[in-house]
């Protein structure tokens, strides 16, 4: 069963720092574009990071540009984002999300359950 | 950045109906890059729709999608009570962008 499963959300001070992972499962992790996606409470998705497949490839919206950094472990099939800096507004639901490229076109077909980050003193 | 505008914000319908969401452009997407995603309270999103009107696996095909340029709709043909949700709109352009979303809810 293709799956993707996060871990490492939790409560942290405003400043402070985390670190998330995501294992995948059921599919070759090294021949995919990886994302992580956001959702504050009661809000909408926002994309935050994508990775290519060996890594040397990184992209991030702008509002956590020198603050997360997203990276890969093709060894271990993991994803991870180590978010520094902390600040209330990163509060949200963090998603892993597979991105699918075909002739048809690109998108993300395969989603984690997401796991919880909450910034608050 | 290519921001996306979903409409309507509420779509309120009863059971059997057909739903039509919109959601426009700031510039032009190439269709190849428009998805829909279906999410429900609680859960991860579910793609719906990739390159504007291609169904993923396992997708009803009460579910379709059009469009083009900077205009695209997502319709549901009749709806079924499992299909009460939340829809998203998304571009895969730099950088990715999501709509709003659409909630239909039960009339």
């Amino acid at each position: 069963e293709v799956q993707l499963v996060e871990s490492g959300g939790g409560l942290v001070q405003p400043g402070g720092s985390l670190r998330l992972s995501c294992a995948a499962s059921g599919f070759t992790f090294s021949s995919y574009w990886m994302s992580w996606v956001r959702q504050a409470p009661g809000k909408g998705l926002e994309w935050v990071a994508n990775i290519k497949q060996d890594g040397s490839e990184k992209y991030y919206v702008d509002s956590v540009k020198g603050r997360f950094t997203i990276s890969r472990d093709n060894a271990k099939n993991s994803l991870y984002l180590q978010m520094n800096s902390l600040r209330a507004e990163d509060t949200a639901v963090y998603y892993c999300a597979r991105e699918y490229y075909s002739s048809s076109g690109r998108t993300f077909d395969i989603w984690g359950q997401g796991t919880m980050v909450t910034v608050s003193s | 950045e290519i921001l996306l505008t979903q409409s309507p914000g509420t779509l309120s319908l009863s059971p059997g109906e057909r739903a039509s969401l919109s959601c426009r452009a700031s510039q032009s997407v190439s269709s190849s890059d428009l998805a829909w995603y279906q999410q429900k309270p609680g859960q991860a999103p579910r793609l719906l729709i990739y390159g504007a009107s291609s169904r993923a696996t396992g997708i009803p095909d009460r579910f379709s999608g059009s469009g083009s340029g900077t205009d695209f709709t997502l319709t549901i043909s009749r709806l079924e009570p499992e299909d009460f949700a939340v829809y998203y709109c998304q571009q895969h352009g730099s950088p990715i962008t999501f709509g709003p979303g659409t909630k239909v809810d039960i009339k």
